[in-house]
This record gives structure tokens, sequence and C-alpha cells, in this order.
């Protein structure tokens, strides 16, 4: 069936550090995919999604690629703050994004001044 | 923006007894929810959809008797963990979506930590 799995975590980085969290995943068809946020004592937070290959998502200097040819969506910001610590979660749907979804096991990013 | 509670953020039961989690849509009408559960270090795996007024649909593997899903409003749905035992222990997460929205516009609760001693 559909997974989704991304790199294990906890992430540290000094603040103003490139950020990657790396998603692959498996699915029949084209899938919908998505990066959800989750800040400490909050439900999950949609961040940016992607509906078809080659689309870029974007949202609070995050952004990530739909990599159908390397079945990828990887997560970058340029330069974290200290605000950007959080649990991350990778997602996908199904085509037309209308169907459940399924996460990944999330990745936790702690970011220090 | 739309937001999701859910009530309580922890219990603690002992074997045996029966728990309710409630989630609430506070700002829309929420005609389907979602249930949740979370393993540490684990995905977020779908217990159960549930809409408004009709009986809830379970994942494979998910017990229905023990999993009690109520969704009697536009702004409530209930999950009961009956008989709980501590393998139940868990976190659980709901999400509310408004009607006609693909299912990535889900408003999801803070969760609530359930442990069974």
């Amino acid at each position: 069936g559909d997974s989704v799995t991304q790199m294990e975590g906890p992430v540290t980085l000094s603040e103003e550090a490139f950020l990657t969290i790396n998603c692959t995943y498996t699915a029949t068809g084209y899938p919908s995919l998505f990066w959800y946020v989750q800040y400490p004592g909050e439900g999950l937070q949609l961040l940016l999604k992607a509906t078809k290959a080659d689309d870029k998502g974007s949202n609070k200097g995050f952004e990530a690629t739909y990599r159908k040819e390397t079945t990828s969506f990887h997560l970058e910001k340029g330069s974290v703050q200290v605000s950007d610590s959080a649990v991350y979660f990778c997602a996908l749907s199904g085509a037309g994004g209308y169907n459940k979804l399924i996460f990944g096991a999330g990745t936790r990013l702690a970011v220090h001044p | 923006g739309a937001v999701v509670s859910q009530h309580p953020s922890w219990v603690i039961c002992k074997s045996g007894t029966s728990v309710k989690i409630e989630c609430r849509s506070l700002d829309f009408q929420a005609t389907t929810m979602f249930w949740y559960r979370q393993f540490p270090k684990q995905s977020l795996m779908l217990m159960a959809t549930s809409n408004e007024g009709s009986k809830a649909t379970y994942e494979q593997g998910v017990e229905k008797d023990k999993f009690l899903i109520n969704h009697a409003s536009l702004t409530l749905s209930t999950l009961t963990v009956t008989s709980a035992h501590p393998e139940d222990s868990s976190f659980y997460i709901c999400s509310a979506r408004d009607s006609d929205r693909a299912a990535y516009e889900q408003y999801f609760g803070p969760g609530t930590r359930l442990t069974v001693t």
C-alpha cells in the first residue's frame, strides 16, 4: 500500500543554518504531497502542498518540490529560526487530494540561538 | 482560522475502565471528523472516519467495538475507548473537515495522551 518515509530526528541546527528534511513516498498513481508542522502543544497545520510532478510548494520560507522520478518531496529552508522548532510530517493522499492522508513518522527539528 | 479542540489533553485510567475523548470544531461545521492514533516515533495512523449523523468507517485492523466513535452533531465527535488495557496507551488525535473539502484541508486538534495503568 501507499506509504511515506521521512528521515529520523531529531534534527538540531543553529539559527540561520540550512535545513533539509528528506521524504520519499510509495504510491500508486499520482498522489498529492504535503508537509504538515506541529508546534508544541498545538495541532498539525498544513505547511505546504504540491499536487503534481515538478510542482513546488512554498510557505514561510520553506520549499518542497514534487519529484516523481525519485519519488521524493524533501523539505528545505535556507535559514532556520528558533521559532521553526517543531515536528514536521510528510504526507500524501490519493490523486486529487480527496482521499485520506497517509503520514510519515515525523521529524523533530530543534533550532538553537 | 479554523480551530479544533480536544478534551482532555491527557488522561490516566485503570485497566478495564472506559474513557471518552471529545473533539470539537470551534468555529466551523465539521461534516467529517477523523481519529488518528500515534505511537512514539511513529506516524499518525488513521483509525476511523466519521460523518455527522452516520456510522463511522473504521480502518482495517481497528476494533470498532473497542473504539466507539459518535459524531452526533456538526461540531462534536467522541471517541470512547472501552475496557481499556495498557496496550491502548497512546496519543489520540482528531481532525475535522468541512463538507466537500479535500483530504488535506483537515484541521487538527492538539491530541490526547491516554495512559492505561
